[in-house]
Order: C-alpha cells, then structure tokens, then sequence
C-alpha cells in the first residue's frame, strides 16, 4: 500500500545550519505531496505543498520538489533559526480525504 | 478567524469515565476530520464528516469511541468508558473539501490523560 517514510529524529543542528530532512514514498499513482510543522504545544499546520511532479513547494524560506523518478519530497531550508524547532511531518494524497502521514521528524535547532 | 476551536485543552480522568471533547470547525469548511496523536502509533485519522454526514469511520477504535456533528458548527467526540490506552493528544481539524490539495486546518488539541 502506500506509505510515506520520513529521516528518523532527532535533528539537532546550530542556528543558521543548513537543513535537510528526507522524505520517500511510495505510491500507486500520482499523489499530491505536503509538508506540515507541529510547534511545541500547536497543531499541525500546512508549510508546503507540490501537487505534481517537478512541482517546488516554498514557504518561511524553506522549499521542497516533487521528485517523481526516486519518489522523494525532500525538506530544505538554507539557514535555520531556534524558532524553527518543531516537529516536521511529511504526507501524502490522492483525490479523496485521505493524507498518508510521515512518522514525523523532530528539528531541535541550537543557539 | 478565529481558527479551528477545541475544547477542552487538557482533561484529565479516571477509568471508566465518560470523556466528551468539542470541537468548532472554520466556518464555511465543510470537511471535519477527528485525528489521534501518540508516540506509538503517530497520526491516525479516527473518523472524517463530509457535509455533517459521517463518511469513513473506519479508524474508530472500537464502540467505546463515538462522534457526531449535529451541525456545521460544532462536533464531540466520546469516550465511553474510558481506559488509560486512550491517553492521547486528539486533534480536530477541517477543510473548505476533502480533496487532494486542500489544506486541512488544524485545532491546538485536547490532551487526555487516563489515569
């Protein structure tokens, strides 16, 4: 079935570091693709979205492409910053109201 | 806006009570979706109401949980009776449609602690 697989946390950089977590999936079809950040104690919220391949989400300077030929949804941010700690979530979806959700990759960014 | 409302914040309860939590969706979003957050098992969606209407329903636990929307404004979800497995961060959240693309917005949560 389909599935997303996300880095394993935690992820634990300096402040102004460049940022990487890798996101794969696996799908019958051709998903739209998200990335949503949880902050301490929040909901979740969406960051960025790419509804087809090729497609680059962007937000808060952080970016991520649509790789449908090694199924991957990459998060990237050039320079990290202490607010930026949060809980990343990588997921999935066709054309209904499922999302397929990441495990979840915690960010601790350091001062 | 004010954004998805969830009450309460936090409960916490002893086995075999009755636990309800609310929750005010956007208005204007016709999609509400009741999820549960733990360390073990992540994000699992619980039940998704199209239209007020419940559509899937098969993430439901078991007959101890149960959901309703009697309107667009407002939907609870029970617990009955509960047990300390239930502990759980439960979060709310809607959509203007439950298609692929559409931003689901969610609550702060309702932290539930079972003792």
């Amino acid at each position: 079935g389909d599935s997303v697989t996300q880095m394993e946390g935690p992820v634990t950089l300096s402040e102004e570091a460049f940022l990487t977590i890798n996101c794969t999936y696996t799908a019958t079809g051709y998903p739209s693709l998200f990335w949503y950040v949880q902050y301490p104690g929040e909901g979740l919220q969406l960051l960025l979205k790419a509804t087809k391949a090729d497609d680059k989400g962007s937000n808060k300077g952080f970016e991520a492409t649509y790789r449908k030929e090694t199924t991957s949804f990459h998060l990237e941010k050039g320079s990290v910053q202490v607010s930026d700690s949060a809980v990343y979530f990588c997921a999935l979806s066709y054309s209904n109201y499922q999302l397929i959700w990441g495990a979840g990759t915690k960010l601790i960014i350091k001062p | 806006d004010a954004g998805v409302i969830q009450s309460p914040r936090h409960e916490v309860t002893e086995m075999g009570q009755e636990v309800t939590l609310r929750c005010k969706p956007i208005s204007g979003h016709n999609s509400l979706f009741w999820y549960r957050q733990t360390m073990m098992r992540g994000l699992e969606l619980l039940i998704y109401f199209n239209n007020n209407v419940p559509i899937d329903d098969s993430g439901m636990p078991e007959d101890r949980f149960s959901a309703k929307m009697p309107n667009a404004s407002f939907s609870t979800l029970k617990i009955q009776p509960s047990e300390p497995r239930d502990s759980a961060v439960y979060f709310c959240a809607s959509s203007l449609s439950a298609y692929s693309g559409n931003e689901q917005f969610f609550g702060p949560g309702t932290r539930l602690t079972v003792l």
